[in-house]
């Protein structure tokens, strides 16, 4: 089954974009992910599903901000314009025959 | 608008049982794939259990495999998770998720997420 890596923290500052990687186990690179978002002390939230060829499909109410892209066997998400709001945990995630499988998470911090 | 609702978290010894419930709304609960994913303190997301839209066939993580059943109720609209033989390992906040996809047969991906409601395993 795949494996997700995410890079356990990120930074950025308020207004600026910034690009978060997920990358996907040797032999895993045409798999499709979804990003999810946990906010401090919430359940998490469905942000977008990284399809194949590279299209996304958004949750519901999901801004604009919030895009999705991949290179090879990386999986990213991108938030532009950075709001406090955006501070929180950020987690790929991806399935296999009858498994789900979950990258370690980012922590993305705002300055 | 989707409304997952879990119930039936608490503080229980290791050994014992607990079923966990989640009370679904503002979608036709029939077509839809259902999960169990949880969340230790302080830790990452397992995914737990999916239970296909019809209930003909379940899928579970090892680690949970042989203890754990998720079952659904099309009747009442609620999804459970009975958790045999739990110890500390188990204790997490347990998170209903709905499935994306209309009439999925594996799982993949979530789309709306309930609050949670916690276990806590401890003697």
């Amino acid at each position: 089954q795949p494996v997700l890596t995410q890079s356990p923290s990120a930074s950025a500052s308020l207004g600026a974009s910034v690009k978060l990687t997920c990358t996907l186990s040797s032999g895993h690179s045409r798999y499709a992910i979804a990003w999810h978002q946990q906010q401090p002390q919430k359940g998490p939230r469905f942000l977008l599903k990284l399809n194949r060829d590279g299209s996304h499909n958004k949750g519901d109410g999901i801004p604009d901000r919030f895009s999705g892209s991949r290179s090879g066997d990386e999986r990213y998400l991108t938030i532009s314009s950075l709001q406090f709001e955006d501070e929180a945990d950020y987690y790929c995630q991806t399935w296999d025959t009858g498994v789900v499988v979950f990258g370690g998470g980012t922590k993305l911090t705002v300055l | 608008q989707v409304q997952l609702v879990e119930s039936g978290g608490g503080v229980v010894q290791p050994g014992v049982s607990l079923r966990l419930s989640c009370a679904a709304s503002g979608f036709t609960f029939s077509r839809y794939g259902l999960h169990w994913v949880r969340q230790a303190p302080g830790k990452g997301l397992e995914w737990v259990a999916f239970i296909r839209y019809d209930g003909s066939k379940n899928f579970y993580a090892d680690s949970v495999k042989g203890r754990f059943t998720i079952s659904r109720d099309d009747y009442r609209n609620t999804l459970y998770l009975q958790m045999n033989s739990l110890s500390a390992e188990d204790t997490a906040l347990y998170y209903c998720v709905k499935e994306s996809g209309v009439g999925e047969v594996f799982p993949t991906v979530f789309d709306f997420w309930g609050q949670g409601t916690l276990v806590t395993v401890s003697s």
